[in-house]
């Protein structure tokens, strides 16, 4: 069965910290990967899009690695803030299989 | 500004009664997508179309109905047969189904039962 897994379920952290979101996936054929942001209430906003052969990929504070032998994501957000807070949704495209997302929390 | 837009944001069914969700985007985008979100859960595809005139069935399709008679509409009906139609509904669009085009998502319908 294609899955696509998230951890953790959900994170709180202070401003200002660093956080690591995971990925993990059984997707095959896998095509690309992509994270998006869902702010409460709102649609997903992708954030970063990694082919098979991308290991980093950088949006401004947010980045984004890949390991295609392993079949694991992670994204890296630095210097949290505020406006952090959301959903972030991993999605395994070509079979479009979307993760339960990690809602993040950031405390002032 | 280019984008999709979801109408009604709040939605509400009475027991035997069909809905229709709104979903319009002016991106001349070829390919629209709708989408069930239950908390805690993942996006689940409800139904996709390529291109006008054409849709295919997603993973959860039962109970659900479309059309897409217009490039920019492709509106969602739930219908009386989905007995647990309480959800968030996101449309989609992308350039086109191929290749790594990103999906762009409205902001959603949330539906419920009264």
């Amino acid at each position: 069965k294609n899955q696509v897994e998230q951890s953790p379920q959900s994170l709180i952290i202070l401003e200002g910290k660093n956080c690591t979101l995971q990925c993990n996936y059984t997707v095959s054929p896998f095509s690309n990967l992509r994270w998006y942001k869902q702010d409460t209430g709102r649609g997903p906003v992708s954030l970063t899009i990694m082919t098979f052969s991308e290991n980093t990929k950088s949006n401004g504070r947010y980045t984004a690695t890949l390991d295609a032998d392993t079949k694991q994501s992670s994204l890296h957000i630095t210097a949290s803030q505020l406006s952090d807070s959301a959903s972030y949704i991993c999605v395994v495209e070509g079979k479009s299989t979307f993760g339960d997302g990690t809602t993040l929390t950031v405390k002032p | 500004d280019g984008g999709i837009t979801q109408s009604p944001k709040y939605l509400f069914r009475k027991e035997g009664q069909n809905v229709t969700l709104s979903c319009e985007q002016n991106l001349n985008h070829d390919a629209m997508y709708w989408y069930r979100q239950d908390p805690g859960q993942g996006l689940r595809l409800i139904y996709y179309s390529q291109i006008v005139n054409d849709f295919q069935k997603g993973d959860i399709a039962e109970g659900y109905s479309v059309s897409r008679e217009k490039k920019e509409s492709f509106p969602l009906t739930v219908t009386s047969a989905q007995k647990n139609p309480t959800a968030f509904y996101l449309c989609a669009s992308s350039i086109s189904a191929q290749g790594s085009q990103p999906q762009h998502f409205g902001d959603g319908t949330r539906l419920s039962i009264l």
